[in-house]
């Protein structure tokens, strides 16, 4: 069955690097994706990457998939408080419905 | 300027009264979704369509109920069957296929008075 699995918060200083981790369970060729979500808003694509990937990356962002753990990171370097947001890592099954399977989120607050 | 529209932004339903969420769509994507969020929970899926005058459950249906009459609209009922509907409810719009990201509208906050 499908499950994503994320911590659910995540606290750094303004200028460091963010590291969100996630994990899920299907072994299909999947894609997975980063959403951003702010207070009160809809989701926001932030990147995806494909299962025959290892890593990919956007300017300041970075996606890291361990195939063999199945472990997706999403590293932000020199984070900003305009980061401060919820996280969602989700996951979409080759042969399926194709649907996005979200995890619950993760609550990045960047502080001072 | 092409996305999606979801009003209203804040709505109040009393009890035993159904109330309808508006969905919105100028992208031309066949597929669209309604999800439920609910603090420290993720997305759960309601309904969703994959063409017009078709919809299925998802996880969530019961006490919802949805139309699909046109590509661009989505439109969601939250019955009084649904005791406990308050929640962000969240409309997506897709191309079908695995590589299609979701577009997401701004969201419906949800509240019991």
């Amino acid at each position: 069955g499908e499950d994503v699995e994320q911590s659910l918060f995540l606290s750094v200083r303004e200028g460091d690097s963010s590291v969100i981790n996630c994990t899920y369970t299907d072994s299909s060729s999947t894609y997975l994706y980063w959403y951003k979500q702010e207070p009160g808003a809809g989701l926001q694509l932030l990147t995806y990457i494909f299962s025959n990937m290892d890593m990919k990356q956007d300017q300041r962002l970075t996606v890291l998939l361990n195939k063999k753990d199945k472990h997706l990171s999403l590293r932000i370097a020199d984070t900003q408080t305009g980061d401060s947001a919820i996280y969602f890592c989700a996951e979409s099954i080759e042969g399926g419905s194709y649907i996005p399977t979200f995890g619950r989120g993760t609550s990045l607050i960047v502080h001072p | 300027d092409g996305g999606i529209t979801q009003s209203p932004k804040y709505l109040f339903r009393k009890e035993g009264q159904n109330v309808t969420l508006s969905c919105e769509q100028n992208l031309n994507h066949d597929a669209m979704y309604w999800y439920r969020q609910d603090p420290g929970q993720g997305l759960r899926l309601i309904y969703y369509s994959q063409i017009v005058n078709d919809f299925q459950k998802g996880d969530i249906a019961e006490g919802y109920s949805v139309s699909r009459e046109k590509k661009e609209s989505f439109p969601l009922t939250v019955t009084s069957a649904q005791k406990n509907p308050t929640a962000f409810y969240l409309c997506a719009s897709s191309l079908p296929g695995r590589k299609e990201t979701q577009y997401f509208g701004p969201g419906t906050r949800l509240l019991v008075l």
